[in-house]
């Protein structure tokens, strides 16, 4: 079972560049959604989606971009690249059910310079 | 908005001891999950164990149980007869029924070292 795949696993980028990061998950979850981690401040929610074709801001969404046009793919869009947006990125995945927990990627670390 | 507080940035044990780690938590609801989970060097997030704050009984998996005080808003989790492989960065994360499934709120983590 591949569960939640984000790709890649490491990236650089300069200021102002765009990427996207990549996840994908094979478990027919309802439920997707990206967080990042910084040191001292755990994980923190940027955007989710409860279904295809349905999207919302969490936390801390600013900078970032996310459509979600399969139940499968939930990419995330950097914009404008900032250094404040270096961090580790976590893709998660749930079901419906109220006590489903996040099944998580194994994370993207973004360096921006 | 709920906030999650884990106090002790970092905490050490020697091999086949117990170790507590902290959580507290703020919150108006009077329904809600919590889960604490494991983020080993590999930098993989993988659940430990979830209370439903309905639940009175405390949660276990194996060697790991939890002490959930909820008029304290207190989610301690106890590892019993420590482990190398327990050696991680714990989180600590509340979940709303009333929000998306997706909505888990996280603590800043504890480091455990284990020490041989």
């Amino acid at each position: 079972n591949a569960g939640v795949t984000q790709t890649p696993k490491f990236q650089v980028l300069k200021t102002g560049q765009s990427m996207t990061l990549q996840c994908a998950q094979d478990m027919n979850h309802e439920y997707m959604s990206w967080y990042r981690q910084d040191p001292g401040m755990g994980l923190r929610l940027i955007h989710y989606s409860v279904g295809a074709g349905i999207t919302d801001q969490g936390e801390v969404p600013n900078g970032y971009n996310v459509s979600r046009s399969t139940t499968e793919d939930f990419p995330l869009r950097l914009l404008s690249a900032a250094p404040s947006q270096t961090s580790v990125y976590f893709c998660a995945s749930s079901p419906q059910g109220r006590n489903s927990p996040l099944h998580f990627g194994n994370g993207t670390r973004l360096t921006v310079t | 908005a709920q906030t999650v507080t884990q106090s002790q940035p970092e905490m050490s044990v020697q091999e086949a001891e117990t170790v507590t780690l902290s959580c507290t938590y703020d919150t108006s609801e009077s329904d809600y999950y919590l889960f604490w989970y494991k983020q080993p060097p590999s930098r993989q997030m993988i659940l430990v164990i979830r209370q439903e704050a309905y639940k009175q009984q405390n949660a276990t998996e194996n060697r790991f149980s939890v002490n959930f005080q909820k008029a304290a808003k207190s989610f301690s989790l106890k590892i019993s007869d420590s482990q190398l492989g327990d050696a991680a960065m714990y989180f600590c994360a509340y979940r709303s029924p009333y929000q998306g499934a997706q909505k888990l709120v996280f603590g800043q983590g504890t480091r455990l070292t284990i020490n041989p």
